[in-house]
């Protein structure tokens, strides 16, 4: 099966700007979740999607970020403005449903450089 | 507190060797639990689940306590591939998954 799509891989933008990521899940996931990675810490969860409905977006920072699932399939994640301190890997990552022990399949992710 | 702990480490240790890493998490209604590999600068991959009764995967075995809300995972006769970053992630019942910040391994020659 195909695997989780991501895109850019890798993006530099300077502060104040405004970037976009993408992310197409596995098909026929109906989870999918945002994680910010900063360098010798574990991912983060952003944002939570079942389907194209909202599910967990406690730790975003909605004045800055916004994500949205329109169709319940694919997935963009904007910063803007963007923060030094959003430096990171933004990771998309996809499961079959919401039950509790569903692993998760992770995209390769877009590495963040704010300068 | 962080929701999940781990040692960050650095384990450095030689080749066969066996070593293990904890897990603490404060969420006592947590309902699933995982390792996952993360090489580096490459995505999180599910290394296992853990079950409630221990279980065992070749040369890896991971245990869990629910009383004490504790995780580990046991690594035997370490090889060089076996040199990784180990994330602890716990599950809630919505399915959110919950990562702490790893553990790195480095086994040596």
């Amino acid at each position: 099966e195909a695997g989780v799509a991501q895109s850019p891989r890798y993006k530099i933008i300077e502060k104040r700007q405004s970037v976009a990521f993408w992310c197409n899940p596995i098909s026929g996931h109906a989870t999918l979740y945002w994680y910010q990675q900063i360098l010798g810490q574990g991912p983060k969860l952003l944002i939570q999607f079942q389907n194209n409905g909202v599910v967990d977006d406690s730790q975003l920072p909605k004045d800055r970020f916004s994500a949205e699932r329109l169709k319940g399939v694919d997935s963009t994640l904007k910063i803007q403005p963007a923060k030094l301190e959003d430096s990171a890997v933004y990771l998309c990552a996809s499961s079959p449903g919401d039950r509790s022990n569903s692993p998760l399949h992770f995209g390769n992710g877009t590495r963040l450089t704010v300068t | 507190r962080k929701e999940v702990e781990q040692d960050p480490g650095p384990f450095n240790v030689p080749e066969g060797a066996t070593v293990a890493f904890n897990c603490t998490y404060s969420n006592s209604a947590s309902q699933s639990f995982f390792w996952y590999r993360q090489d580096c600068r490459k995505e999180p991959k599910l290394l296992m689940s853990v079950y409630s009764s221990g279980n065992e995967d070749g040369r890896f075995t991971a245990q869990l306590n629910r009383a004490s809300q504790y995780i580990s995972l046991l690594i035997r006769d370490s090889k060089l591939s076996d040199s990784a970053t180990y994330l602890c992630v716990v599950n809630t019942n919505a399915g959110k998954s919950t990562f702490g910040d790893g553990t790195t391994l480095t086994v040596k020659p």
